[in-house]
């Protein structure tokens, strides 16, 4: 079945420096989401993303699509103590309606 | 807040137990998900339904079952339940459910469930 990795699982910063996570499925995607949960909280939507090579920006976060739609990455510039938190990517594989977590990214800054 | 409603909060209950779990999705949104993570765990798919009818299936047990009201509310029925189902089980609503859609899902609080 469809699995979505994520790596790194753990990353710690520095405050001002920059954070990626990369986001890896076994199987071509319709779309990918990302999602941010805070710590004793649930997650909260970031983006969609549904074309191939589609790049989007919010602010410090960019996020990009792969060309075969079955990677994705999320980047913050210059982190801030508010990103603190764990990042998901959630990909909806082609012809089905599911949308399958990534394992998470736990981000931590130091400020 | 989501505009996503779960109840109870907590649950705590002891091994072989049967549980309900209530979700109310956002005004307008016709998706629901059902959700569990486990301690720092990421979250597992369950099951969604939409507007009433099950669209898809996930890692979901055979002693876990689920259905969507016709008002969309949802509820989660765990039973038999072992010390492993302890966990966050989160619902999350969104509008549509298929690809042509911006399928964003909001989540509910959560109910932890702590089993005994």
């Amino acid at each position: 079945g469809q699995q979505v990795m994520q790596i790194p699982q753990y990353q710690h910063v520095q405050e001002g420096e920059d954070f990626t996570t990369y986001c890896n499925s076994s199987t071509t995607l319709s779309n990918i989401q990302w999602y941010k949960q805070r710590p004793g909280g649930h997650p909260v939507f970031l983006i969609q993303l549904v074309k191939s090579g589609e790049v989007k920006k919010q602010k410090r976060l960019t996020f990009q699509f792969g060309e075969a739609k079955k990677n994705s990455s999320l980047h913050i510039t210059a982190t801030q103590t508010t990103d603190v938190g764990t990042y998901f990517c959630a990909g909806q594989g082609s012809g089905t309606y599911k949308y399958i977590f990534g394992t998470g990214t736990r981000l931590k800054v130091l400020a | 807040d989501s505009g996503v409603t779960q109840t109870p909060k907590h649950l705590i209950t002891a091994t072989g137990q049967r549980v309900t779990l209530r979700c109310s999705p956002r005004s307008g949104d016709l998706s629901v998900y059902w959700y569990q993570q486990s301690l720092d765990q990421g979250l597992q798919f369950l099951i969604q339904y939409y507007n009433g009818e099950e669209r898809a299936k996930g890692n979901i047990l055979e002693r876990f079952s689920a259905q969507q009201f016709p008002d969309l509310h949802s509820e989660l029925n765990l039973s038999s339940l072992e010390l492993g189902d302890s966990a966050l089980y989160f619902c999350a609503s969104s509008v549509g459910a298929g690809t042509t859609w911006t399928n964003e899902q909001f989540f509910g609080p959560g109910t932890r469930l702590t089993v005994l």
